[in-house]
């Protein structure tokens, strides 16, 4: 079964702080997926990643993959106040279905 | 990016009523479309997948006779929740993608309260 975990599950950074978000994920997958969510909203897609050593920018917001380790990481540089909010990571299931399986969530609070 | 809409984003309806909740791809076509379910401070959990002319398949511990899905054209899924409680207060959000391996996107959500 695959299970997808993230930590840490809340994160208090300052601003102009540099962190990192990590996702591991139990079984081989072909891509995985970065959501922002901001509180009483959906999801918002910020990076999606299909290959082993894929790195993505966006911003303050890097993504990269690691497959062997089956192991995401969500880097932050220079946190500022704007990007306070829950980041998923997720998975899709190596199956007919390719259901998305989704980490706990990290929740973010950039502090001034 | 593709656009999926849900309707309604709010709705508060009184205990053992139903209500219908839509979710619509509009400039794509969806085969499947997905269900979850999420209370505050948590994760999103799946509750059932659609696929447009057959019956939806409910992951497990969902049940099948209060959370019904309909998946009638390529373009709309809905959700109906039958006889709600109180419990079955949640941020419902749908998704849906073209084809197996596709990118999924997401709707706006919808907050159910049962009163």
């Amino acid at each position: 079964e695959l299970k997808v975990e993230q930590n840490p599950l809340f994160l208090s950074m300052q601003e102009g702080k540099n962190y990192t978000i990590y996702c591991n994920y139990s079984t081989t997958s072909d891509r995985l997926y970065w959501y922002r969510q901001d509180p009483g909203k959906s999801l918002e897609s910020l990076f999606v990643l299909l290959s082993n050593g894929a790195v993505k920018q966006e911003g303050r917001l890097m993504a990269s993959l690691d497959t062997k380790a089956r192991l995401s990481t969500l880097h932050i540089t220079a946190a500022v106040h704007d990007l306070s909010a829950t980041y998923f990571c997720a998975v899709t299931r190596m199956d007919s279905s390719y259901k998305l399986i989704f980490g706990s969530g990290t929740r973010l609070l950039v502090r001034p | 990016g593709a656009v999926v809409s849900q309707h309604p984003s709010r709705v508060i309806c009184k205990s053992g009523t139903s209500v219908k909740i839509e979710c619509r791809s509009l400039d794509f076509q969806a085969t499947t479309m997905f269900w979850y379910r999420q209370f505050p401070k948590q994760s999103l959990m799946l509750m059932a997948t659609s696929n447009e002319g057959s019956k939806a398949t409910y992951e497990q511990g969902v049940e099948k006779d209060k959370f019904l899905i309909n998946h009638a054209s390529l373009t709309l899924s809905t959700l109906t929740v039958t006889s709600a409680h109180p419990e079955d207060s949640s941020f419902y959000i749908c998704s849906a993608r073209v084809s197996e391996g596709a990118e999924a996107f997401f709707g706006q959500g919808t907050r159910l309260t049962v009163v």
